[in-house]
């Protein structure tokens, strides 16, 4: 059971380069998120998944896509990268119960952007 | 106004001490409260929610919420230099509790 994985670790691109971050989930959860966080900015929602089929945007959706691509995999991309989406990329999964929505986080991404 | 308030600290206790982290949020139809764990250069972990009035314990951490005020605390008894880490409070946003809204986050150093 790895719980959630991400893909790639590290990565650095130059400005203008198009990337997509890959997520995967063996948990069988049905609601999926994409997080940046940023030095005293904490977590911040970027798009999200409440079921397979569903996307909606969060907080700061601005610069990317996302694609759900089954109930397991949830992609973010980035069509242009901008200096300012230099940051680490959190995926995360949860199964509510009981409105309790407790999430699990993948590993990260450190993405910079020259 | 921000959703969820945190002290960015850090905050530096000895070891053996009580270390008291304080998180203030702004939705009253809140319900239920999270407290997570990040090491340096880790991924949040989940460590504590509450969703009661009042105190809830886990060995040495304990959850405290008053709705009154609108503040939920999280205290770490007998503090080991393995806790230092920084504590994330995390309230479900406005219009659902699939979403969360994230504190900036209170960084803990233990000091042995």
């Amino acid at each position: 059971n790895a719980g959630v994985t991400q893909t790639p670790k590290f990565q650095v691109l130059k400005t203008g380069q198009s990337m997509t971050l890959q997520c995967a989930q063996d948990m069988n959860h049905n609601s999926m998120y994409w997080y940046r966080q940023d030095p005293g900015m904490g977590l911040r929602l970027i798009y999200y998944s409440a079921s397979e089929g569903t996307t909606d945007k969060g907080e700061v959706p601005n610069g990317y896509n996302v694609s759900r691509l089954n109930k397991r995999e949830f992609s973010l991309r980035l069509e242009s990268a901008a200096p300012s989406q230099t940051s680490v990329y959190f995926c995360a999964s949860s199964e509510a119960r009981g409105g309790i929505n407790e999430q699990y986080f993948g590993p990260g991404t450190r993405l910079t952007v020259t | 106004q921000k959703e969820v308030e945190q002290n960015s600290g850090p905050l530096s206790v000895p070891e053996g001490a009580i270390a008291s982290l304080n998180c203030t949020y702004s939705d009253r139809g809140s319900q239920s409260f999270f407290w997570y764990r990040q090491y340096s250069g880790k991924s949040p972990e989940l460590i504590m929610f509450i969703y009661s009035n009042g105190d809830k314990e886990d060995g040495r951490f304990t959850a405290q919420l008053n709705k009154a005020s609108q503040y939920v605390s999280l205290l770490i008894r007998d503090s080991q230099p393995s806790d230092s880490a920084t504590y994330l409070c995390a309230v479900p946003s406005e219009g659902g509790y699939q979403k969360v809204t994230f504190g900036t986050g209170t960084k803990l150093q233990v000091i042995p």
